[in-house]
């Protein structure tokens, strides 16, 4: 069974720099079009892409956000990390990694649970 | 960049049929996607490239795309049903993920 869980802080001060991992099982990110996303979803509002990484290393980010955004894979430990320079508390905001679904169009077929990260002094 | 609309909120009884919709320019051009999500939980794909159905998605939910509406159908809406709903795409041109803006969907 795929799953995957976030992992990393949960209060990060402003200006400080945050990083996310994204542990999963039951698939691999070297196997040709996979491809793991992260998502967040400020509190009560609707959810908003940040970053996508594929199997052959390409990279996608929002570009809203781009200038903030680092997304990177360990294949070998299943894993993937985003780290977002800056944060303010507008950052504030429950962050998901997710499966992108492999061979069709961009969606996300398997979610981890979520960790909620608070931005405050 | 690429916008979805969707409306805020929409109510249905018991039984019968929820539609909620995605509104953008010529969005039948794109593959659509939509999410359902409980309370305090994660996203949940129930409808993918349209209108296809991932496996474990029940019949009920259906999905459609068509000028510049794509369409949730939920048929014989139960209690359970109620939550956000989310559509997405791929906006190629601008390479990046676009979700719409989500919907509650109230079950009265």
């Amino acid at each position: 069974q795929i799953t995957l869980k976030e992992s990393g802080p949960t209060l990060v001060k402003p200006t400080q720099t945050l990083t996310l991992t994204c542990s999963f099982s039951e698939f691999s990110l070297s196997t040709r079009g996979v491809g793991v996303g992260w998502i967040r979803q400020t509190p009560g509002k609707a959810l908003e892409w940040l970053a996508l990484i594929y199997w052959d290393d390409d990279k996608l980010y929002s570009p809203s956000l781009k200038s903030r955004l680092t997304i990177t894979k360990d294949t070998s430990k299943n894993q993937v990390v985003l780290t977002m320079t800056n944060m303010d508390p507008v950052d504030t905001a429950t962050y998901y990694c997710a499966r992108r679904r492999p061979r069709t169009d961009v969606s996300f077929d398997y979610w981890g649970q979520g960790t909620l990260v608070t931005v405050s002094s | 960049s690429y916008v979805l609309t969707q409306p805020p909120s929409v109510s249905v009884a018991p039984g019968q049929t929820a539609r909620i919709t995605c509104g953008a320019n010529n969005i039948a051009g794109k593959s659509v996607h939509w999410y359902q999500q409980q309370p305090g939980q994660a996203p949940v794909l129930v409808v993918h490239d349209d209108s296809d159905r991932p496996s474990g998605i029940p019949e009920r939910f259906s999905g459609s795309n068509s000028g510049n509406t794509a369409t949730l159908t939920i048929s014989r809406v139960e209690a359970g049903d109620e939550a956000d709903y989310y559509c997405q795409v791929w906006d190629g041109s601008s390479e990046e993920v676009v979700f719409g803006g989500g919907t509650k969907l109230t079950v009265l």
